[in-house]
Formats: structure tokens, sequence, C-alpha cells
């Protein structure tokens, strides 16, 4: 089944940028969407379909997608943004949504 | 506003059955399809479950095909999901979700019902 990879942990200051990664094998010809889950929380989405995001959700937010990884980018990270992403995509050979395992950030 | 919301956990002995509910509202129910996603405690979110807006299909994780089924009923804007057969492996936070599109994405989620299965 497709399997999604994501690095347990990531560190930044605050101000700094953040990118998380979410490895696939070819990704790219995928939608790839990124939540966001605080501790506690239900999870929250951030960037949908590579790129978009919803209504609500701060322009530091952006996400890219190539090849066989894609990236959620947090610019100008804040102590809020101190949780656990996941990327999530939509595996059509299954018909399974499919997880990563989740990237812890902090700030 | 779009709201949904779980009910139905508790504790349960292993092989028994138990129910979940996902009660919705602000939102064209019937437009939309429900996906229910699980969280073992200190665990990454697991996909459970997707049923269509209408009923006409639905998916499931090969770990629970077999032992859960998922329904809706679209004049009350209610999804349950039925655990049969429950192990301590099922033991989560089980979250209902509004499907956005056929993307698989979930734009919408409630805040969950915890299940644990226990002697």
């Amino acid at each position: 089944s497709y399997v999604l990879t994501q690095p347990p942990s990531v560190s930044v200051a605050p101000g700094q940028s953040a990118r998380m990664t979410c490895g696939g094998n070819n990704i790219g010809g995928k939608s790839v969407h990124w939540y966001q889950q605080r501790p506690g929380q239900a999870p929250v989405l951030v960037v949908f379909d590579d790129t978009d995001r919803p209504s609500g959700i701060p322009e530091r937010f952006s996400g890219s997608n190539s090849g066989n990884t894609a990236t959620l980018t947090i610019s100008r990270v804040e102590a809020g943004d101190e949780a656990d992403y996941y990327c999530q995509v939509w595996d059509t050979r299954s018909d399974h949504v499919i997880f990563g395992g989740g990237t812890k950030l902090t700030v | 506003q779009v709201q949904l919301v779980e009910s139905g956990g508790g504790v349960v002995q292993p092989g028994k059955s138990l129910t979940l509910s996902c009660a919705a509202s602000g939102f064209t129910f019937s437009s939309y399809g429900i996906h229910w996603v699980r969280q073992a405690p200190g665990k990454g979110l697991e996909w459970v479950a997707l049923i269509w807006y209408d009923g006409s299909n639905y998916y499931y994780a090969d770990s629970v095909k077999g032992r859960f089924t998922v329904s809706r009923d679209n004049s009350k804007k209610t999804s349950h999901l039925q655990m049969n057969s429950l192990r301590a492996g099922d033991t989560a936070v089980y979250y209902c979700a509004r499907e956005g599109d056929s993307s698989g994405r979930a734009d919408y989620w409630g805040q969950g019902t915890l299940v644990t299965v226990s002697s």
C-alpha cells in the first residue's frame, strides 16, 4: 500500500521559517493535504490540493508538491504554530485515505 | 457554521460491539461524504472509513474491514460507525470529518469521542 514518510520532528526559532516534508512515490501526481493538530485538539486543515489555503488560515502557511516530495512551509513561525502536522493523500489504487506519520513542530 | 459532534464512546470489553454517532449541522449534510479517523493514545492519525454523500459507496481501512460498518441517515444528518469484535488495538479517539471533495480531504472535524477496549 502507499506510504507517506514524514520526519518525526522539526525545530525552529520564532520568526524563522519551518519546512516539513512528506515523501511518497510520485507524490507529485497526487493532491496533498496538510493538517495541524495542537495538543488535545482535533486536526485542522491548513493546506489542501498541494497549495491552497482554507479561509481563515494565515498566508504564512504554504505548500508545494513535486516529484517524490511535498512540503509544508510556515513562514515567520510563532509560538502558537507548535503542533503536530500531518500530510494526507487519497490513494486511487486502494481507495484508501493515507496519512503520514506526522511531524512535531517545536518552536 | 459547520459543526460535527461525535458521541457513543466509552469503555467496552474485547470482543464486544459499540456504535458511534456523528451529528452534523451548519451545512447540507446530504451533499458531503463523511470520514471516520482514529488516533490511538500518543500516536498519529489513522483513517478508518469513508461513506459517500448518498451512502452508495463506502471504503474501509484494512485494519477494520469486516468488523466495522459505516452508515448514514441523511434525513437525520447523522453518520454511524458500528464497531464489532473490538480489540485492544481499537482503543483510540474517533473523529468524524466532512469530506471536502473527491480528493479525500477532510475540511471540518468533530472533537472526537474516546473508545477504550479493555477487560
